[in-house]
């Protein structure tokens, strides 16, 4: 899977947006941008994922470059509960039951 | 709930013991996997199970062995374990689809190797 780079840590205030960005510039045409979260203590969790148009759910947005070289995950208003490790994720669109391959990811801290 | 129940969640076993780690999923999906997350460390994947046939192993030491008796249940037996093997155990699962598949996780099983 090619590589993704985020961010160690970021921070935010309670009830307000959260940018969270991600770079893949070696990303090919056929790579799905995944996102995961991971809360303390528990397994990881999907929130959102996309190809090359934006898309949003109930969890949050997800904002793509035009020349997909990076992505940005929106959470509109975030919350103590956002409070965890986020994971960009590139999935080969060709096969299936491949590996997930997590990298460091960011830690956000949402204060009161 | 996920969908995928990991037991036990918290283990502590002696270099000598044999235990097993054992995940279901009720989500009917077709494809399984094993991951270790070591304090501070990302996920590393250990083994993957696609319609009950194992598709990657990822280098995993043979202390540990695992087992996929059907598509709902995947096993991770523990023999001889060292203390380094402390971490957090995750086992997910997901419906194979090209670059849409979405994995779930379940809440892991912390072991630690005394």
């Amino acid at each position: 899977d090619a590589k993704t780079t985020q961010p160690n840590s970021m921070e935010s205030n309670e009830e307000e947006p959260v940018h969270l960005p991600c770079n893949h510039s070696t990303i090919s045409g056929t790579d799905y941008i995944h996102w995961y979260r991971q809360l303390p203590s528990q397994g990881p969790e999907y929130v959102i994922h996309g190809l090359t148009s934006n898309v949003n759910n109930r969890m949050a947005s997800l904002a793509i470059a035009e020349d997909r070289k990076s992505s940005t995950l929106i959470l509109h208003r975030a919350t103590l509960r956002d409070a965890a490790v986020y994971y960009c994720i590139l999935r080969d669109g060709e096969t299936s039951g491949s590996r997930l391959t997590f990298g460091e990811g960011t830690q956000l801290t949402v204060n009161p | 709930e996920t969908g995928v129940t990991q037991t036990p969640r918290h283990l502590v076993m002696g270099m000598t013991n044999k235990k097993s780690l054992k995940c279901e999923q009720h989500l009917g999906h077709n494809a399984m996997y094993w991951y270790k997350q070591s304090a501070k460390k990302p996920l590393e994947l250990m083994f993957v199970y696609n319609f009950k046939e194992q598709t990657e192993n990822n280098s995993v030491p043979s202390r540990f062995s695992p087992e996929c008796p059907n598509s709902s249940h995947l096993f991770l037996h523990l023999h001889t374990l060292q203390p380094e093997d402390s971490a957090l155990y995750l086992c997910a699962s997901s419906q194979l689809r090209p670059g849409n598949e979405k994995l779930f996780f379940g809440s892991g099983t912390q072991l630690s190797v005394l």
